[in-house]
């Protein structure tokens, strides 16, 4: 089987720049995660797609970050224009269902360095 | 609402010594805990989690967590440390009942040393 795919692996921008990042999760996986994982922490929830729909995106800087899952496949999360602060790693993962209780499974993550 | 702490940032050990890292939760609803490892440059990947069965949970690789409601914790062990344990381990909360938002710990990097 599969696993969740990410590109591109490594990014590095001028701050006010632009960047997109691409996911495709596992076949048949109804849910999406993006998370934002800043050196030394732990990953941060960005954004929850259950199929095509966004279940909470409360962490999501809306200001200046998006993502779109069409199709309820594979999804991209856009930052426009991007600050220092996002240097970080943006992981992806699916899970079956999206239950509390489900695992999810990651992508490798795509690091990006902001200048 | 929803926490996890963890509460080494650091755990060194030596190889074939027993391995804790310690996690401390909290939550307003019945939890469901995970513990996911970090291997560099490689995705998470899953090493065991609680979901309100059994309170001694068995996981990959030989590890091992006790969910401790009385202690709202949730620690990882392993009786024998091994060269290729040496990653970044992840203690995950998330509620059942609540607004589903998996929290991560900031992470224990554990060392292990020949």
């Amino acid at each position: 089987e599969a696993g969740v795919a990410q590109s591109p692996r490594y990014k590095i921008i001028e701050k006010r720049q632009s960047v997109a990042f691409w996911c495709n999760p596992i076949s048949g996986h109804a849910t999406l995660y993006w998370y934002q994982q800043i050196l030394g922490q732990g990953p941060k929830l960005l954004i929850q797609f259950q199929n095509n729909g966004v279940v909470d995106d409360s962490q999501l800087p809306k200001d200046r970050f998006s993502a779109e899952r069409l199709k309820g496949v594979d999804s991209t999360l856009k930052i426009q224009p991007a600050k220092l602060e996002d240097s970080a790693v943006y992981l992806c993962a699916s899970s079956n269902r999206g239950t509390t209780k489900e695992t999810q499974y990651f992508g490798p993550g795509t690091r990006l360095l902001v200048l | 609402a929803q926490s996890v702490t963890q509460l080494d940032s650091h755990v060194s050990v030596s190889e074939g010594t027993p391995v804790l890292l310690r996690c401390n939760y909290s939550s307003s609803y019945s939890p469901s805990l995970f513990w996911y490892v970090q291997h560099p440059n490689k995705g998470l990947q899953l090493l065991l989690k609680y979901t309100s069965a059994a309170t001694l949970v068995k996981g990959i690789n030989g590890f091992e967590a006790e969910f401790k409601k009385s202690e709202t914790s949730f620690h990882l062990t392993k009786p024998s440390a091994h060269m290729s344990d040496a990653a970044e381990y992840f203690c995950v909360v998330s509620e059942s009942g609540g607004s589903y938002i998996p929290t991560f710990g900031r992470g224990t990097s554990l060392i292990v040393h020949p």
